[in-house]
């Protein structure tokens, strides 16, 4: 069974610029959520989309988004790129929802420069 | 604020010795608390995890030890071996709420000496 699959893997972005990650969950999985991880702040929740609906948001400015389609991949944008934004960006699919057990894809490492 | 407190922030363990990572946390509506393993350049992995209606659970070597009165729980491995060196994260959960999103401690990097 495949697990969660993020793309690109690194990306190097220009203060400005906006930039989209992608997350394939697992199959079956209806759930994916968005974490920001940093050494400073360490893991921070984004957002949870379940069956292309945003369920639950955290306290991030909104040039972060995101969206999820019918097949269950997500993408998530962040927009007027500023150099806090570099982070590792790891999505996490569940099964039923965020009250189930999340497997985390292994990231997006975002350089802002 | 919902916050879930970890320490130490980094830990040495002898090969053989046994690890201890602490962790506090202050909603008492979290009900769901699992750790995860992250090695470099990968996403965390869940390692192990309790819910409060016990008091410790053992997988292997990895065993969570429970307060709920406290509002501790505590992550301990066992004969620890070089290849656990990661960088381990407790967390916690509203499981069965409506904001049910992981709330992650700061992590604890462990290293330990052949």
């Amino acid at each position: 069974k495949a697990g969660v699959t993020q793309t690109p893997r690194y990306l190097i972005k220009t203060r400005g610029q906006q930039v989209t990650l992608s997350c394939s969950p697992i199959s079956g999985h209806r759930s994916v959520s968005w974490y920001q991880q940093t050494p400073g702040q360490g893991l921070q929740f984004l957002f949870e989309y379940f069956s292309e609906t945003q369920r639950n948001k955290g306290n991030f400015p909104g040039r972060f988004s995101g969206r999820q389609f019918s097949n269950s991949r997500s993408e998530m944008n962040v927009s007027t790129l500023e150099l806090g934004d570099s982070a590792l960006y790891l999505c996490a699919s569940a099964q039923q929802g965020m009250h189930t057990e999340a497997f985390f894809g292994q990231g997006t490492r975002l350089t802002v420069v | 604020q919902q916050q879930v407190k970890q320490s130490p922030q980094s830990l040495i363990v002898q090969k053989g010795g046994i690890s201890i990572i602490n962790c506090a946390y202050e909603n008492t509506a979290f009900d769901y608390f699992p750790w995860y393993q992250q090695f470099p350049g990968k996403g965390p992995a869940l390692l192990i995890a309790i819910r409060p209606d016990v008091s410790e659970k053992k997988e292997g070597r990895f065993t969570i030890s429970f307060n709920k009165s406290a509002k501790q729980f505590s992550l301990h491995i066992m004969d620890s071996q070089p290849g656990d060196s990661a960088t381990y994260f407790c967390a916690a959960q509203n499981y069965g709420g409506s904001q049910g999103n992981l709330i992650f401690g700061k992590g604890t990097k462990l290293s330990v000496k052949p």
